[in-house]
């Protein structure tokens, strides 16, 4: 069973560009989840879709933003960069449930200038 | 407001020795607590799990303790060896909006030394 894929493995930005990261689920898995991680702050909840809909939200400005699509692929797309920003990007897919186990994609490593 | 800490940023321990990891938590509504083990360049891979109902779960080398009361859970890692040199979180989870999504303590980097 193929695992959690996350496109590209590396991005370089400038300020004020827009980027879009993209997360291929494990097979049968309805719920993705995206992750901020940055230097001790741990992995910083974005937002999960379940079955195409955003079902939940951390506290990220509206620049980041995200869709899931009928195969459960998702995306994340981030506006008008700044520089904190650079961080590894995370993803997760699980089945959705209460005390389901996140599955992790290695990463998307945004750096921006 | 951090709602899962984890106090030791890094935990050194001799090979063949307890490595026992802590975590502490505010947020009563957690009803199961899952361990996660991150690599460099890998994404977290889950670890154990425990339920609130429970104490204990043991799964080989790793146990992890819940006390509810004190809102504490930590995670024992014996014997431990060199291949266990990575990055742990700490994540709880409840329901909210209908999903059951974790939240992240900042992670303990443990290192064992041969």
């Amino acid at each position: 069973k193929a695992g959690v894929t996350q496109t590209p493995r590396y991005l370089i930005k400038t300020r004020g560009q827009q980027v879009t990261l993209s997360c291929s689920p494990i097979s049968g898995h309805r719920s993705v989840s995206w992750y901020q991680q940055t230097p001790g702050q741990g992995l910083q909840f974005l937002f999960e879709y379940f079955s195409e809909t955003q079902r939940n939200k951390g506290n990220f400005p509206g620049r980041f933003s995200g869709r899931q699509f009928s195969n459960s692929r998702s995306e994340m797309n981030v506006s008008t960069l700044e520089l904190g920003d650079s961080a590894l990007y995370l993803c997760a897919s699980s089945l959705g449930g209460q005390g389901d186990i996140q599955y992790f994609g290695a990463g998307t490593r945004l750096s921006v200038l | 407001d951090q709602q899962v800490k984890q106090n030791s940023p890094s935990l050194s321990v001799q090979e063949g020795r307890i490595s026992i990891l802590n975590c502490d938590y505010t947020n009563s509504m957690f009803d199961y607590f899952l361990w996660y083990k991150k690599y460099p360049a890998e994404g977290p891979t889950f670890l154990i799990s425990i339920s609130s109902i429970k104490d204990k779960n043991e799964d080989g080398r790793f146990t992890v303790f819940l006390n509810k009361s004190a809102k504490h859970l930590s995670l024992h890692i014996v014997p431990s060896q060199p291949g266990d040199s990575a990055v742990y979180f700490c994540a709880p989870q409840h329901a909210s909006g209908g999903s059951y999504i974790p939240t992240f303590g900042r992670g303990t980097s443990l290192i064992v030394h041969p």
